[in-house]
């Protein structure tokens, strides 16, 4: 069936640094990418949408600069979540839908900010 | 408004008995389509069910059964013959606007099932 790979799936890093996190579609192209943010026994929340080609559209409360999204092809979309601080820990999922497929979801990255 | 209910923060099961999870929905959009998805602790997002909105019948995967009542706007997820290895949370998500149309998932509150032997 259809594959979502996200990397990395953990990532520690100091405050003040810039974050990359990859969605890749394996098996299917992806025409759009969702990227959610999920805190500890919470609900996945959405962020933003990414449709290839284009301008992500973010969610309201969502800092565009902060977090910024790219969707450079069919199968891959990045996250960066730039000068990250211990308020960006959470867990960020994406996922991905084209070609008919339900949304399939990558597993998740797990960012640690110290 | 919420636009997905889940009433059930967590659930208790024995195994091999089966388990009704809740979920409402609110919607105006007569295109729309139910999704219920496990998260086990390890944090990937695992799809097991959908229900269109003008599907007739009710969905059913495996052990998984969706139990759509539109009038209701309930769509409740039944597990059958429960697995320790279901226990984990349970989201039940909603897609306004047909298939194909690149609409977003709005998520419940999620349910956490535990499995009991």
């Amino acid at each position: 069936g259809a594959v979502v790979s996200q990397h990395p799936s953990w990532v520690i890093c100091k405050s003040g640094t810039s974050v990359k996190i990859e969605c890749r579609s394996l098996d299917f192209q992806a025409t759009t990418m969702f990227w959610y943010r999920q805190f500890p026994k919470q609900s996945l929340m959405l962020m933003a949408t990414s449709n290839e080609g284009s301008k992500a559209t973010y969610e309201q409360g969502v800092e565009k600069d902060k977090f910024l999204i790219n969707h450079a092809s069919l199968t891959l979309s990045t996250l960066t979540v730039t000068s990250a601080h211990p308020e960006d820990s959470s867990f960020y999922i994406c996922s991905a839908i084209g070609g008919g497929q339900p949304q399939h979801f990558g597993d998740g990255t797990r960012l640690s900010i110290l | 408004a919420q636009k997905i209910t889940q009433t059930q923060p967590g659930m208790f099961v024995q195994e091999k008995e089966a388990v009704t999870l809740d979920c409402t929905y609110d919607t105006s959009d007569p295109s729309y389509g139910l999704f219920w998805y496990k998260q086990p602790s390890s944090g990937e997002m695992i799809f097991l069910i959908y229900q269109g909105s003008y599907d007739q019948q009710n969905a059913t995967e495996g052990r998984y059964s969706l139990n759509f009542q539109k009038a209701r706007k309930s769509a409740n997820l039944v597990i059958s013959a429960s697995q320790l290895g279901d226990s984990a949370m349970y989201f039940c998500a909603m897609r306004e606007g047909p298939t194909g149309g690149g609409n977003k998932l709005t998520f419940g509150t999620g349910t956490q099932l535990k499995v009991e032997l």
